[in-house]
């Protein structure tokens, strides 16, 4: 079962541009981590955020965490053809000894040169 | 950089075969995680192991799965008889473990197709 729902499923946006993705899950979490996936390849993770910070910054990239309204957004700054990929929420419950990823719907986001 | 190693990437096989999937994961990683991906949504996790042990393995249908990781070290997953329904891609995932495990670092995956 998917614990988290990306929103939008698709985005297009220019090359040059800030691309915004959300991300809502329904359960306490541990932390939330966000992936991408290019086409038919495997996951690349990007960042991680605890379920005590609230926003955290990794090169071109900005994530945001409110717990309250049990959400996150990934934004991406500058965007050049190269992020043309899915990017995945992906959360660790809070199941202290068995942690595990639980990934949302994705959000396929396509940049155009 | 050391990074997770899966074969076969591709595989074609006929419903009621055999098939099986090898991951040699990141050395010194004690957890590794075979995941299934549908076309157009995001990893569900199959099976969790830690060190040789199976800790998770509720959504892995045994009726025609199996996972084994018998060293510790490399895992092979294993489907037979294969369904139609099982065309999809195949992923495996290490990553430390231990309390607070992280990130978790994926291989290119296997993608079956089954007709």
């Amino acid at each position: 079962s998917q614990q988290g729902e990306e929103d939008p499923q698709a985005l297009s946006i220019q090359e040059g541009e800030n691309a915004t993705m959300n991300c809502s899950y329904k359960t306490s979490i541990n932390n939330l981590q966000w992936y991408r996936q290019n086409s038919g390849r495997g996951l690349v993770h990007l960042i991680l955020i605890r379920s005590n910070e609230r926003e955290k910054h990794s090169g071109r990239l900005r994530v945001t965490l409110d717990t309250s309204k049990k959400s996150s957004s990934l934004l991406i700054t500058a965007s050049r053809a190269a992020d043309t990929a899915s990017y995945f929420c992906a959360t660790d419950a809070l199941n202290f000894g068995n942690e595990k990823l639980t990934f949302g719907t994705g959000t396929r986001l396509t940049i155009i040169p | 950089e050391a990074e997770v190693a899966q074969s076969p990437r591709y595989k074609i096989t006929e419903k009621s075969q055999a098939v099986a999937f090898w991951c040699d994961p990141i050395s010194g990683h004690a957890t590794l995680y075979w995941y299934r991906q549908i076309l157009g949504q995001g990893p569900e996790l199959l099976v969790q192991f830690q060190d040789e042990s199976v800790v998770d393995d509720s959504q892995l249908p045994k009726d025609r799965f199996s996972a084994e990781r018998l060293k510790g070290v490399d895992s092979t997953l294993k489907i037979q008889p294969a369904e139609l329904g099982d065309s999809a891609m195949y992923l495996c995932a290490s990553s430390y473990g231990g309390y607070d495990p992280g990130e978790q670092y994926f291989g290119p995956g296997t993608r079956l197709t089954v007709t």
